[in-house]
């Protein structure tokens, strides 16, 4: 069965405090791994897709990474924009469109 | 990115009514949507596969009955709550694949709150 597990399931940091979130997977057969950006009452919002072992891509002030077994999502000099849920999924090879949620990170960027 | 609409954003409904909530993929044909629940403060939990022209795929605990899920096109999957209970409040939000069939794009959500 596939599994996602992310850390912490909340940060707090000061503007221009930098931090990474990580995303920890098993799956049969890795097809893709996905960043979200959730606000309050909103759907997610893409952001990354990452696809093999050492592919890193950028956004702004994020980043992320990818291994064998776990994602990081790196937040340089964040600003209170920046605050919101950060999700991690996964899609196997079998499973189609099908995505496997982590359980999220909070992140509240103070000015 | 591809865009997939949601309908409503909000719906208060009284208990034993049925609600319908619409989800459209505006600019791409998707002949699969999926169908998620999320509770406060947590991730989301796919409810059903909802593929054109045949019947849902649901997960294991979502009763079929009460969440009942068509998809008539390729660009819309309607997912009807049938008879409402307070406990069916959640908030309701559906993905499609988009063109590269990798990628997977959200609706706004459907906040629903059954009284």
């Amino acid at each position: 069965e596939d599994q996602v597990t992310q850390s912490p399931e909340a940060l707090r940091l000061q503007e221009g405090e930098s931090s990474s979130l990580n995303c920890s997977y098993t799956v049969s057969g890795l097809r893709g791994l996905f960043w979200y950006r959730q606000d309050p009452g909103k759907g997610p919002e893409f952001l990354f897709t990452l696809y093999s072992a050492g592919e890193e891509k950028e956004k702004e002030r994020l980043k992320a990474t990818l291994t064998k077994k776990e994602s990081f999502l790196h937040i340089t000099a964040p600003k209170p924009e920046d605050s919101a849920t950060y999700l991690c999924a996964v899609q196997a090879r079998a499973a189609g469109n099908k995505l496997t949620f982590g359980g999220g990170t909070r992140v509240l960027v103070k000015p | 990115g591809a865009v997939v609409s949601q309908h409503p954003s909000r719906v208060i409904c009284k208990s034993g009514t049925s609600v319908k909530i619409e989800c459209r993929s505006l600019d791409f044909q998707a002949t699969t949507m999926f169908w998620y629940r999320q509770f406060p403060k947590q991730s989301l939990m796919l409810m059903a596969t909802s593929n054109e022209g045949s019947k849902a795929t649901y997960e294991q605990g979502v009763e079929k009955d009460k969440f009942l899920i068509n998809h008539a096109s390729l660009t819309l999957s309607t997912l009807t709550v049938t008879s409402a209970h307070p406990e069916d409040s959640s908030f309701y939000i559906c993905s499609a694949g988009g063109p590269m069939n990798t990628e997977a794009f959200f609706g706004q959500g459907t906040r629903l709150t059954v009284v």
